[in-house]
């Protein structure tokens, strides 16, 4: 079946612009998850929905950074004013359960990402 | 504050011998623990984990060790083989929570 998709898989942007990066998670999964990597870092949170609701976006770095996920499937995150310090692999990743932990329920599969570089 | 680390970011191995990665970790509340690996240019895709009520988990060519009370847990590979070549993180999760804390991943280049 498929997997993860997201898109664009790269993207370029002069600072200033603003950018939005989609995630179509597997379908009838419940959870999705953003997460930045910087370059030589691991995967960082930033946001979790539960279908379409927001439960946790304490990892945003800034309010430039808003994430939706209106019917419970896509989400975009959106980056307002690009800076440099934005540039990062953006991940989504999707899971069937609500929670981390034991179980291939709960387990996260992780889309390709979106290279992200702001000049 | 970097709860999960992987204080080596690289390891080469020569092919047929065993790969040894390290991961520790500073929350005692952290019950369950995954590697994933990735590939250049794709996602992190599982490969295998530990409950904290266990010290050792093994599929295949791939074992898991936890030591609870120094709060650390290795993955290993025997035997290694060139396609295990990728980079492997290690994340844990606290019960009752929905999020994975990756370390920063360490760099195993197996040598043919």
């Amino acid at each position: 079946g498929a997997g993860v998709s997201q898109s664009p898989r790269y993207k370029v942007a002069k600072r200033g612009q603003d950018v939005a990066l989609r995630c179509d998670p597997i379908s009838g999964h419940v959870s999705l998850f953003w997460y930045q990597q910087a370059l030589g870092q691991g995967p960082e949170f930033l946001t979790y929905f539960q279908n379409e609701a927001q439960l946790d976006k304490s990892g945003l770095p800034s309010d430039r950074f808003f994430a939706e996920r209106p019917e419970g499937s896509v989400s975009t995150l959106k980056i307002q004013r690009t800076q440099q310090e934005d540039s990062a692999v953006y991940l989504c990743a999707s899971s069937q359960g609500v929670l981390a932990g034991v179980g291939s329920y709960n387990e996260q599969f992780f889309g390709p990402g979106t290279r992200l570089t702001v000049l | 504050d970097q709860q999960v680390k992987q204080n080596s970011p690289s390891l080469s191995v020569q092919e047929g011998r065993i790969s040894i990665l390290n991961c520790d970790y500073t929350n005692s509340m952290f019950d369950y623990f995954l590697w994933y690996k990735k590939y250049p240019a794709e996602g992190p895709t599982f490969l295998i984990s530990i409950s904290s009520i266990k010290d050792k988990n093994e599929d295949g060519r791939f074992t898991v060790f936890l030591n609870k009370s120094a709060k650390h847990l290795s993955l290993h590979i025997v035997p290694s083989q060139p396609g295990d070549s990728a980079v492997y993180f290690c994340a844990a999760s606290a019960p009752g929570t929905y999020k994975y804390i990756f370390g920063t991943g360490t760099r195993l280049k197996v040598l043919a």
